[in-house]
């Protein structure tokens, strides 16, 4: 059974910087890429970024580029997602997802989420 | 601005049934045949529900079906049930290495 299981989400002030974490099992963490996407309270959907399955690849949305980086532990089964210069429109419940192979799309499977605020 | 746009809101009753529909730009929706779709219950995860356009992942209720026409991809759930009350979204890629979500629609079943 694939399970994903976010963790490192809190409460920081706007500049600030915070580190998720992604542990993965229940597949070859390895051959697959990944992504974060985030959701803020009762809004949509928002993909943020995404790795290649070897971490030669990475991708990021142009509301995070310059601030987060994206990066996995393929020895750990664990990805990454640091978080740097953070505002409050960075508020979210942040997911991490399993994507194909040597894809973005689709994510074919998400953890539960961990909530980020960024408030002072 | 989601880059896919979709109906905010669409309802239906128990046994009809519903299409929701999401429209890129040329570059997007179009050119490719990634686009996905994901179910959203309250309070949890999204669901993976139909991939490049067309497909079902093994377990999802061959109720839901994925089409697509011209820029605009569609979502059928045909048969409705309480159960598939929801919010669904639509993915695709905006770039060769960027990918959208459109705005969500919130399904009510009367």
């Amino acid at each position: 059974e694939v399970q994903l299981v976010e963790s490192g989400g809190g409460l920081v002030q706007p500049g600030g910087s915070l580190r998720l974490s992604c542990v993965a099992s229940g597949f070859t963490f390895d051959n697959y890429a990944m992504s974060w996407a985030r959701q803020a309270p009762g809004k949509g959907l928002e993909w943020v970024s995404g790795i290649s399955y070897n971490g030669g690849g990475t991708y990021y949305a142009d509301s995070v580029k310059g601030r987060f980086t994206i990066s996995r532990d393929n020895s750990k089964n664990t990805l990454f997602l640091q978080m740097n210069s953070l505002r409050a429109e960075d508020t979210a419940v942040y997911y991490c997802a399993k994507n194909p192979v040597r894809a973005l799309l689709p994510f074919d499977y998400w953890g539960r989420g961990t909530l980020v605020t960024v408030s002072s | 601005q989601s880059a896919l746009t979709q109906p905010a809101s669409v309802s239906g009753s128990p046994g009809q049934s519903i299409t929701i529909s999401c429209t890129g730009t040329f570059s997007d929706v179009v050119h490719d045949n990634y686009v996905s779709w994901y179910q959203q219950h309250p309070g949890k995860a999204p669901k993976l529900i139909i991939y490049d356009v067309i497909n079902r992942p093994s377990g999802v209720s061959n109720r839901f079906s994925g089409s697509k026409s011209g820029n605009t991809a569609s979502l059928t759930i045909s048969g409705l049930q309480p159960e598939d009350e929801a919010d669904y979204f639509c993915s695709s890629y905006t770039s060769s290495t960027t990918v959208g979500f459109g705005g969500g629609t919130k399904l009510t079943v009367l």
